[in-house]
């Protein structure tokens, strides 16, 4: 069972405009939710998160939005760069017995951005 | 400061062998954790050790193994390979007391299993 879904496996957006992608999760004990961008040959970075408590958390050109009724989740960047074309995944994790944050993330399978000059 | 250091990036085995993939976190990160990542399945976690203690443990089988040592390096272990096992293994570390589910990840480890 699929936790945290990316349904579009791919977006394409003009640079300059807005890229939105979007990500839905099933799990309610989720406490915080996050962004993790992806270039060919690296490791994942993180990017952005957002708590549970909160509906939007914002990061220069980065936004990431939460509705929590909708179980739903988005990341907005406005203006889209050339740079930023990656592979972004968003991930949520569930506070667990010990307390704290934890690496244990249930990660989607991402979204392939592609942003044209 | 050097990231977290995966070895070795590539390695070809054969179905039925063991292979061991190591993992030397961020000086200072007591945490690492293990993560699978495959075309069709993305990134799942394999484990997670503190202090070469096991804290958590993902929905894998038994020949998935690790272990973490005293200077928090890690290492994790698939013994009688499948095809299926192909994937880039990625380990991450994070601070003891970072921000929530921020985690800093190597370059992975890429496995090819004929």
């Amino acid at each position: 069972d699929q936790q945290v879904k990316q349904n579009s496996p791919s977006l394409s957006v003009q640079e300059g405009r807005i890229s939105i992608l979007n990500c839905d999760y099933t799990n309610s004990m989720f406490d915080y939710f996050l962004w993790y961008k992806k270039y060919p040959a690296e490791g994942p970075t993180f990017l952005i998160s957002i708590s549970s408590i909160k509906d939007k958390n914002e990061d220069g050109r980065f936004t990431v939005f939460l509705n929590k009724s909708a179980k739903h989740l988005s990341l907005h960047i406005v203006p889209s760069q050339p740079g930023d074309s990656a592979v972004y995944f968003c991930a949520a994790s569930k506070r667990m017995n010990y307390g704290g944050s934890q690496g244990n993330l249930i990660f989607g399978k991402g979204t392939k951005l592609s942003v044209k000059p | 400061k050097a990231g977290v250091t995966q070895t070795p990036r590539y390695l070809i085995k054969t179905r039925g062998q063991q292979v061991t993939l190591s993992c030397s976190p961020i000086s200072g990160h007591r945490s690492v954790s293990w993560y699978q990542q495959t075309p069709g399945q993305g990134l799942q976690f394999l484990f997670e050790y503190f202090s070469e203690t096991q804290r958590n443990k993902g929905n894998f089988p038994g020949r998935f193994s690790g272990r973490q040592f005293s200077n928090s390096r890690s290492e994790m272990n698939v013994s009688t390979l499948e095809l299926g096992d192909s994937a880039l293994y990625l380990c991450a570390s994070r601070k003891d007391r970072g921000h929530p589910g921020e985690l800093f990840f190597g370059e992975g480890s890429r496995l090819t299993v004929l």
